[in-house]
């Protein structure tokens, strides 16, 4: 089956660590993103990725960092100078080339004591 | 400045009944419009989408209708039943790019 596995569900981190959250999809989507949702502020983009080795930031960025080394894989860090970093966060992948929507992930909750 | 908005935080509707949707927006470069749902703890997964040479989409119970010249749509859902209580967010896309701008999202609840 093909989709997007986030890993883990939940995730405890105590205030001052990175924490790096993972993204793994088995669709050949070109573009992959990270959103974040906090509740009644709706979905938020933090990093896209169009291609391998390319991401740009998205309206939140501050305090966090990706990579793309691989096609399949797009894993967020939140880094400690990350404010407010206690919320949902969501993968997301799409094609590029016959874009007809994007596909999240089941989601990572990370809360930070 | 939020180019999409979702003005009812949340909706209450009989089952049975209609439950209607509204989102607005304000960039006249959107070309493409979505409406996700999302149970708590979970990803959103995509229900209906329209573009914006129509003003109206229907998969089944639901229907999306656009009218470009206020900025407005709104999904329908008829009839609503308590499996749809979720909260729906409106997402729009510019000049056939790759981005998704999305509302605040409404939480919709189906009574029995």
């Amino acid at each position: 089956d093909g989709g997007i596995t986030q890993s883990p569900k939940y995730l405890f981190r105590k205030e001052g660590q990175n924490v790096t959250l993972s993204c793994e999809q088995n669709l050949n989507h070109d573009a992959m993103y990270w959103y974040r949702q906090d509740p009644g502020q709706g979905l938020r983009l933090i990093y896209y990725s169009q291609i391998v080795n390319d991401f740009q930031k998205g309206d939140i960025a501050e305090g966090y960092s990706v990579s793309r080394e691989k096609k399949e894989s797009f894993p967020l860090t939140v880094t400690s100078a990350q404010k407010n970093p206690t919320a949902f966060y969501l993968c997301a992948s799409s094609m590029y080339s016959s874009w007809q929507g994007i596909i999240f992930g089941p989601g990572t909750r990370l809360t930070v004591l | 400045d939020q180019q999409v908005k979702q003005n009812s935080p949340s909706l209450s509707v009989q089952e049975g009944r209609i439950s209607i949707l509204n989102c607005d927006y304000t960039n006249s470069m959107f070309d493409y419009f979505l409406w996700y749902k999302k149970y708590p703890a979970e990803g959103p997964t995509f229900l209906i989408s329209i573009s914006s040479i129509k003003d109206k989409n229907e998969d089944g119970r639901f229907t999306v209708f656009l009218n470009k010249s206020a900025k407005h749509l709104s999904l329908h859902i008829v009839p609503s039943q308590p499996g749809d209580s979720a909260v729906y967010f409106c997402a729009a896309r510019a000049n056939a790019g790759n981005m998704l701008t999305f509302g605040g999202g409404t939480r919709l609840m189906v009574k029995p």
